[in-house]
């Protein structure tokens, strides 16, 4: 059963803390993505990625960082968790050539108090 | 900027009878468009897709629709059990002119069966 398996399902973190996401895709998929969802904003993309090593902004990194270190592997930190990155955090992965057809996570619930 | 947005944020359907969820597009350029159903407390899960030389696409117990002169899809569930309740989010992704492998997703409407 092909899937996409994010480390954490429910994580508390203070704030300043540096926090690591981490999401794993077996399908061998080339692109990954992280978005967060929150209620009446849908989803948003945060950071995609398009080959090992490779990294594109979304429509809201701003306090995020990526990392793709390994093909399977994609990591989202937040380097200082900030109360307004309280959120639903999305890992997905898509193979080549059909980027809308995602698989997603089951995803983080990330609460920064 | 493009944007893909619902009409309806909530739809109480009664079981058994048929639904209709409703997606508007701005970017005349789209080409392709994809429906995905969210349960609670679980990602996003692909149900159907359809591109723009197409009018209409079926599968099991869904149907949806485009209508590219007023830039609209809609996704109908036959004869909807309670299974079915979830939020549902129309998204675009990119065309040639796009950015590269990015999605675009409508805030979503909850479909809630009532038994």
């Amino acid at each position: 059963d092909v899937k996409v398996t994010q480390s954490s399902r429910y994580l508390v973190k203070r704030t300043g803390e540096k926090v690591f996401l981490e999401c794993v895709q077996d399908m061998d998929h080339e692109n990954m993505f992280w978005y967060r969802q929150d209620p009446g904003l849908g989803l948003r993309l945060i950071y995609f990625s398009y080959d090992v090593k490779m990294k594109e902004k979304g429509d809201i990194p701003e306090g995020y960082s990526v990392s793709r270190e390994k093909k399977e592997r994609f990591s989202l930190i937040l380097e200082s968790a900030s109360t307004n990155q309280t959120s639903m955090y999305l890992c997905a992965s898509s193979p080549r050539g059909r980027a809308g057809e995602l698989f997603f996570g089951e995803g983080s619930r990330l609460t920064v108090l | 900027g493009e944007s893909v947005g619902l009409h309806l944020p909530t739809l109480s359907v009664q079981e058994g009878d048929n639904s209709i969820i409703n997606c508007a597009y701005s970017n005349s350029a789209s080409d392709y468009f994809i429906w995905y159903k969210q349960e609670s407390g679980k990602g996003p899960q692909f149900i159907i897709d359809i591109r723009s030389n197409m009018d209409k696409r079926q599968g099991q117990r869904v149907t949806v629709l485009l209508n590219k002169t007023v830039k609209h899809l809609s996704l109908q569930i036959a004869a909807t059990q309670p299974g079915d309740s979830a939020v549902y989010f129309c998204a675009e992704p990119p065309g040639e002119s796009g950015g590269y492998q990015k999605v675009t997703f409508g805030t979503g409407t909850k479909l809630q069966v009532i038994p």
